[in-house]
């Protein structure tokens, strides 16, 4: 069955760097999405991604993060300039060309700042 | 803006057993989606089940069935016949039908725990 893949499973970064996290979507889907969830707090949308451009941004999604899909496969977030709030797990999603469509969430990655 | 709340950050079952998790929900919308999510130790998330608002019907699948009371803006989930396996952070979630991001909003989750 199709899933959604992270890369990687765990990242530790110093704060100030940028990091990239990678997802590869499931193949026929046009929808994109990431949310994090930082331990012990509810999963909180960050963005979505249509057409090769945000649909829709969180207040938590600012000039610090982006989205990518650089090649037909992956969709990758990008944060420029990581701070210890930005620990968190980070998963993405995807969902067929229907907005009722089921979104299919990848493992995530567990971001961690030191 | 739309909240999702989860009022029991955990419960527990035996094996074999019925348990129901409670959701709650604010929105001045009439028209949406919502959804339950099952999350594992191994914490991808998999839709576990999903209602349209302006359906009557509760929503069934398998050994999970929903209670939604539109109007008190309620959306429970019914495990019956509990298996070892449900075991799993379970998150209630709600999207707007004219939100052209799609996006979800979560609840806290609920811890279930199955007892054999």
């Amino acid at each position: 069955e199709p899933e959604v893949t992270q890369t990687p499973s765990h990242q530790v970064t110093q704060m100030g760097q940028e990091v990239i996290l990678r997802c590869v979507p499931i193949s026929n889907h046009l929808y994109f999405y990431w949310y994090r969830q930082i331990l012990g707090q509810k999963v909180e949308f960050l963005v979505s991604f249509y057409n090769n451009e945000i649909s829709e941004k969180s207040e938590i999604f600012d000039d610090q993060f982006s989205v990518e899909r650089p090649d037909g496969s992956n969709f990758t977030l990008k944060i420029r300039s990581t701070k210890l709030e930005d620990s968190a797990m980070y998963f993405c999603a995807s969902s067929a060309a229907s907005a009722y469509n089921e979104q299919f969430f990848g493992p995530g990655t567990r971001l961690t700042v030191l | 803006a739309q909240t999702v709340t989860q009022s029991q950050p955990e419960m527990s079952v035996q094996e074999a057993e019925t348990v129901t998790l409670s959701c709650t929900y604010d929105t001045s919308e009439s028209d949406y989606y919502l959804f339950w999510y099952k999350q594992p130790p191994s914490r991808q998330m998999i839709l576990v089940i999903r209602q349209e608002a302006y359906k009557q019907q509760n929503a069934t699948e398998n050994r999970f069935s929903v209670n939604f009371q539109k109007a008190a803006k309620s959306f429970s989930l019914k495990i019956s016949d509990s298996q070892l396996g449900d075991a799993a952070m379970y998150f209630c979630a709600y999207r707007s039908s004219r939100d052209a991001g799609n996006m979800l909003t979560f609840g806290g989750g609920t811890r279930l725990m199955v007892k054999p």
